[in-house]
This record gives structure tokens, sequence and C-alpha cells, in this order.
């Protein structure tokens, strides 16, 4: 599975969108990008996932770059309970189910 | 509701004993998995299983046992010979179709155990 990375952390003020990058400048091309984010002391939840076209749920919007070597998970509207580690993953459909977990980016969202 | 679920939430033991983690899921879901969190790190896969009575080590199994009886059912033990075993310990499980790119996993609230 191709290698992530991410900002150690960011921060973002309250009711702004959160732009969350990853590079994933290996990534092959059956490969999807995974996003997930795990709130202090929980489980991770996942977000939302991509090939090659933007995506959008009621959660966020991934925009996966042209070259498929970079994406921006996009919080729109940020608030307090976002405040969490963003984990962005590169896997293959077919192996999916064996995430390979980065450090993630500790996203706090201030007031 | 449907869901996955790990008890105890906290767990103390004293070092030298074995300790069982229970992982149970309503979801009707084939995969699970374990894995295991330090602080300030990412997850690392212990054992996960695709199927009923078939599983297989992660990245770091070595001190560390697992069944699946039950597809409801993934119990981790945590053995003596585990050298660090103190850690936030997940579960998780996802189903879906094998190549389905729609595979998320859904995680247990966690397991922190203490090894005193």
């Amino acid at each position: 599975d191709a290698k992530t990375t991410q900002p150690t952390s960011m921060d973002c003020a309250e009711g702004r969108a959160a732009n969350l990058p990853c590079n994933h400048s290996t990534i092959s091309g059956n490969e999807y990008v995974y996003w997930y984010r795990q709130i202090h002391s929980q489980g991770p939840q996942y977000i939302i996932h991509g090939l090659k076209n933007n995506e959008t749920n009621e959660m966020a919007s991934l925009i996966i770059t042209e070259d498929r070597k970079s994406s921006t998970l996009i919080l729109p509207h940020a608030t307090l309970r976002d405040t969490a580690v963003y984990y962005c993953i590169a896997a293959n459909a077919g192996n999916n189910r064996k995430l390979i977990w980065g450090l993630g980016t500790s996203l706090a969202v201030n007031p | 509701d449907g869901g996955i679920t790990q008890s105890p939430k906290y767990l103390f033991r004293k070092e030298g004993q074995n300790v069982t983690l229970s992982c149970e899921q309503n979801l009707n879901h084939d995969a699970m998995y374990w894995y295991r969190q330090d602080p300030g790190q990412g997850l690392r896969l212990i054992y996960y299983s695709q199927i009923v009575n078939d599983f297989q080590k992660g990245d770091i199994a070595e001190g560390y046992s697992v069944s699946r009886e039950k597809k409801e059912s993934f119990p981790l033990t945590v053995t003596s010979a585990q050298k660090n075993p103190t850690a936030f310990y997940l579960c998780a499980s996802s189903g879906g179709a094998p190549l389905s790119s729609y595979n998320e996993q859904f995680f247990g609230p966690g397991t922190r155990l203490t090894v005193l």
C-alpha cells in the first residue's frame, strides 16, 4: 500500500472550513484514499473515501488531484466536536480490509 | 442498536497474567480486526479474521492470541509473553463485498489495558 504523508497538526476557527491535506505520491491506480478520524480515547470513525473523482457526503468533501498524488479533506463548517486526529490511508479495494495507519493530523478547532 | 462492543473499558492486570479482551459485533460482518494503539501513535494491526474459524497475524502478533469460533465474537488474549502489554486496544469489523471499495471499518470504544 502507498505511504501517505500528513501535517502533524493544524488549527481551525470554529465555523470556518478545515482543509486537511494528504500526500500520496506513490499511490497506484487501484488504490483508494480513505479518511478516518479519531476523537480522543475513542475508536476511529470512517469519514469518506474516493478513487479519482471528488466525493461529498454529510460529513465532509474529498478533493483528489488529477494526478492522484495528493488529496484534501474538507470539513465545510468546523465545530468544536470536529477536534480529532484525522488519518489519510491509501489502500486497494482488494486489500482495504488491512489498513495501514500513520500518525495522522491532529486538528484543533478553536472557539 | 447495531455496533461493536468491547469490554471492559479499563482493565488492570498484574505482570505475568494472561488477560482476554472481549469484542462482540451485531453488524453481521465477516471481517474483524484487533489493533493496538500506544500514546501519540497510529494503530497497529495485531490479528485479523476474514471469516469464522480463520484468522491471520497482523504486524505485531507476538504475545497475542485470538479465536473466531462465532461470527459475532473475536476475543483477544494478551499473554504473559507480550513484553509491553499496556496500551489501548481497539476492535473493528467490516462487511461488504470482498472487492468493494466501500469497506469501512467500524470500531468499538476500545479497552485500555494497564499491566502493573
